[in-house]
């Protein structure tokens, strides 16, 4: 599974976009690039994946550029409850279902009033 | 839509003692995770199953052993528990057959203290 690496802590505001970078240099062809949620005490929860340029849903947007050795996590217009840990997660799209996900340090964002 | 079901939800241990904690999958799943997650800490891989056998293994301690059953419920069983043991235990599940291979679900947890 390919290393990645995160900012560990980002403040923002209510109202503003966020963007949380991860670095992913040794992705590997088949792998996919996935984000999870994690608020204090519960489960991580899904957020969003993607393989290369863009993907968004109803809850944020993911940019891979053309080398997809990093990739930008944007939550629009954030508000207090979406202060959590969030997760970047690369490996292969089956194996980032049918097996362990492996969890590095994930970005701790806090947003104020 | 039904959740990934963990109990206990709480769980208070003392030292050399065993625990069990329990994991009932979203309905059609057929994989279970479980993953532990110290204070402060990111979670960790434990053990996997996908139809009842084990299919995968990670920093799991030798006095910790776990199962699924033919309901595709799991159970993580803990014995000579240490301080250190002292976690947030997550169960996960997904489904291969449905093909959502790609998420993972996770449950709320159970809060294991150890004394």
């Amino acid at each position: 599974l390919a290393k990645t690496t995160q900012p560990i802590s980002m403040d923002s505001y209510e109202g503003q976009e966020v963007n949380i970078t991860c670095s992913h240099n040794n992705i590997a062809t088949n792998d996919y690039i996935t984000w999870y949620q994690q608020f204090p005490s519960q489960g991580p929860r899904f957020i969003i994946q993607g393989y290369k340029t863009k993907v968004t849903n109803e809850v944020a947007s993911l940019f891979i550029p053309a080398d997809r050795k990093s990739s930008t996590l944007s939550l629009p217009r954030v508000s207090l409850s979406d202060t959590a840990v969030y997760y970047c997660l690369v490996g292969d799209k089956m194996n980032t279902g049918f097996q362990k996900l492996v969890f590095g340090t994930g970005t701790r964002l806090l947003v104020s009033p | 839509a039904a959740g990934v079901i963990q109990s206990p939800r709480h769980l208070i241990k003392e030292k050399r003692e065993t625990a069990t904690l329990k994991c009932y999958p979203i309905p059609r799943h057929d994989t279970v995770y479980w993953y532990q997650q110290g204070p402060g800490q990111d979670p960790q891989f434990l053990i996997s199953f996908y139809e009842k056998m084990q299919s995968d293994k990670g920093s799991i301690p030798d006095r910790f052993s776990a199962q699924q059953f033919s309901d595709y419920h799991s159970e993580l069983n803990m014995s000579s528990l240490e301080l250190g043991d002292s976690a947030l235990y997550f169960c996960a599940s997904s489904s291969v057959t449905e093909r959502e291979g790609y998420e993972q679900y996770f449950g709320p947890g159970t809060r294991l203290t150890v004394t």
